[in-house]
């Protein structure tokens, strides 16, 4: 099953508002990543962090490492109608082959 | 576009029968990982090949099993095909062992009816 929990499961804002979501883990993780999913398509990938408490912008992006290693948050700000879509994290540990992903958070945007 | 290709693209099949997955992989990249997502889900790592062997596995049963080939293309095989093995199965390559930065297919559907 999952081990990295996503929040919030699904979001309805407006065009021109920004948007923030965020990943837990019980346990550490070594890298952090953020794809976004469009129907019928795979992940695209957004944004890769290496460091705790690193922060890296992509555009209207950015997204911080957990200064614990065990968390990351994502935001983007004014969003457009083409943000919409699934986001997911994921995470890899140290000695990992695999990422493990979140359940994602559903992003719909009114213009 | 990841440069990642699948095929098929969508798929039937009833349960107890046998399917392959094909994939080649973005030019370059020597390390193949298959995800099975769910409807709802995020995906699931099933298993990882690198230079033709697997290196590394998921909790999947035996009778999902795969290929890489020396050009890196890669196959997901599954046997005895139940119905819970809907689901899309996406191909992502990588440079190296380490899952590092996966480029994902737009992946193949798989219904089991």
């Amino acid at each position: 099953g999952q081990q990295l929990n996503q929040s919030p499961q699904s979001m309805f804002i407006q065009e021109g508002e920004d948007v923030s979501m965020n990943c837990t883990s019980s346990s550490i993780f070594n890298t952090w990543l953020w794809y976004k999913q469009d129907p019928g398509e795979g992940p695209v990938l957004l944004i890769a962090l290496y460091k705790a408490g690193e922060l890296t912008s992509n555009g209207r992006l950015t997204a911080q490492f957990g200064i614990t290693r065990k968390d990351s948050f994502l935001n983007i700000s004014a969003s457009i109608p083409s943000d919409v879509g699934i986001y997911f994290c994921a995470g890899q540990k140290s000695n990992g082959n695999k990422l493990v992903f979140g359940a994602g958070t559903i992003l719909r945007v009114k213009s | 576009e990841t440069g990642v290709t699948q095929s098929p693209t969508h798929l039937i099949k009833t349960r107890g029968q046998q399917v392959t997955l094909r994939c080649s992989s973005q030019s370059g990249h020597n390390t193949v990982s298959w995800y099975q997502q769910a409807l709802g889900q995020g995906p699931q790592f099933i298993f990882q090949y690198y230079r033709e062997e697997e290196n590394g596995r998921g909790n999947f049963p035996p009778r999902f099993s795969g290929l890489q080939f020396p050009n890196y293309s890669s196959e997901l095989n599954v046997n005895a095909l139940e119905l819970d093995d809907s689901a899309l199965y996406l191909c992502a390559s990588s440079l190296g062992q380490g899952a590092g930065e996966l480029f994902f297919g737009e992946g193949s559907r798989l219904t089991v009816l």
